[in-house]
């Protein structure tokens, strides 16, 4: 079974600094990766889908890399903003077993950007 | 907006009750998911569809909880006899095939007095 590890579990940063978050997940046989932030009482936002036969992708200020083969994938904020404030997750799709359909979610990183 | 919807945003009910949550995904995506989030947890997986097809179901956690999809568009899901552990944030998403992005709705905060 697909298991997803995310750290640091909380972080808070000063506006303006340059940040990563990990993810780790146990089963490499994944068809892609999502990252998405959820705000307090809200949904998920898709921020950045990878592939996996692609090692990042880019968006504004946000940047997303996989490395497959060792169950890996972080998430770079660029100077960051008080808006970034929110709960980040990175979610695998797929494994070796169970629905390849499926995503499995990390618990999540949750970031305060102080102004 | 033309996003996933879910109704009601918020729901209460007494222990042993029955409850269905409804989802409208966004039109024309075949494939509808739906997840449970418990407080300070990632979501996680319950049930998928594509189409009116109930694909999986693997992840609905006992016999009370039933999913449908009869048209192929709305889903519901249907917990009955509710118990205090239900009490959660239910998602849906749907993807317009597969596999791609998903697509989250704001999700149903269910609380079981």
């Amino acid at each position: 079974k697909q298991e997803v590890t995310q750290i640091p579990a909380a972080l808070s940063v000063p506006e303006g600094e340059n940040l990563v978050l990990n993810c780790s997940f146990t089963d490499s046989a994944i068809y892609n990766l999502q990252w998405f932030r959820q705000d307090p009482g809200k949904g998920l936002t898709s921020l950045l889908l990878i592939q996996s036969s692609q090692r990042e992708q880019t968006s504004g200020r946000l940047n997303a890399s996989l490395d497959k083969s060792s169950g890996r994938s972080t998430l770079y904020i660029a100077a960051s903003q008080p808006g970034d404030s929110a709960t980040y997750l990175c979610a695998p799709r797929g494994g070796s077993s169970g629905s390849a359909r499926q995503l499995t979610f990390g618990s999540g990183t949750q970031l305060t950007v102080l102004p | 907006g033309a996003g996933v919807s879910q109704s009601p945003r918020y729901k209460v009910a007494k222990r042993g009750q029955d409850v269905a949550l409804r989802c409208d995904p966004i039109s024309g995506h075949v494939s509808l998911f739906w997840y449970q989030q418990a407080l300070g947890q990632g979501p996680e997986f319950l049930t998928y569809f594509q189409n009116e097809a109930q694909l999986d179901k693997s992840g609905l956690p006992s016999d009370r909880f039933f999913a449908e999809r009869p048209e192929g568009s709305v889903s519901t899901l249907k917990i009955q006899r509710t118990q205090q552990e239900d009490s959660a944030v239910y998602l849906c998403a749907s993807s317009p095939r597969d596999p791609l992005w998903q697509f989250f709705g704001p999700g149903t905060r269910l609380t079981v007095l």
